[in-house]
């Protein structure tokens, strides 16, 4: 079945550390996006990805990181930068044309002590 | 910046009934599409529902359908017919630029079904 993979559904880090989210599609999507979600808040924008290898910071880049080194993989790095990490994490993709559909990964809970 | 408005954090409706959630936009983009997901408990994001700017004809799935107001840009649901099932998050978005350029969300109107 083609859909958007996320691992781990939940993680759990000590403060100062860095740490990687995997996003992976087998839809044939070329755009990939970050998303951070919070209580009571909407999703917010933190990198996008038209194509492979280039990548556009979003609302809330700061403190993260991504690349796009295959077409369906866009892992994103949360760094030490980040001063509030916690949050719930989702990936989505889309076809690339304007306006189109996103799909959405079941998200990561990254909780940060 | 695009922005976008759910004055409405929590609704509540009987089940069988019909129900509108709110939602207001701003942008500044001449074509667009604008949408409706849905975030259920397992906390997946769906889509419910979108709509073109330039078309005239409010978009309908089953029983959810917008009422879309270009000048006003206002954006509302209407979930007809509501069922247990319904019960969920729902979020009004709207393109953060043109292309594929990712989303710009409301925050959210958290939707109750009374059995």
């Amino acid at each position: 079945d083609g859909g958007i993979t996320q691992s781990p559904k939940y993680l759990f880090r000590k403060e100062g550390q860095n740490v990687t989210l995997s996003c992976e599609q087998n839809l044939n999507h070329d755009a990939m996006y970050w998303y951070r979600q919070d209580p009571g808040q909407g999703l917010r924008l933190i990198y996008y990805s038209q194509i492979v290898n280039d990548f556009q910071k979003g609302d809330i880049a700061e403190g993260y990181s991504v690349s796009r080194e295959k077409k369906e993989s866009f892992p994103l790095t949360v760094t030490s930068a980040q001063k509030n990490p916690t949050a719930f994490y989702l990936c989505a993709s889309s076809s690339g044309r304007a306006f189109s559909e996103q799909y959405f990964g079941p998200g990561t809970r990254l909780t940060v002590t | 910046a695009q922005t976008v408005t759910q004055s409405q954090p929590e609704m509540s409706v009987q089940e069988a009934e019909t129900v509108t959630l709110s939602c207001t936009y701003d942008t500044s983009e001449s074509d667009y599409y604008l949408f409706w997901y849905k975030q259920p408990p397992s906390r997946q994001m769906i889509l419910v529902i979108r709509q073109e700017a330039y078309k005239q004809q409010n978009a309908t799935e089953n029983r959810f359908s917008v009422n879309f107001q270009k000048a006003a840009k206002s954006f509302s649901l209407k979930i007809s017919d509501s069922q247990l099932g319904d019960a969920a998050m729902y979020f009004c978005a709207c393109p953060s630029g043109g292309g594929a350029d990712g989303l710009t969300f409301g925050k959210g109107t958290h939707l109750i079904i009374q059995p």
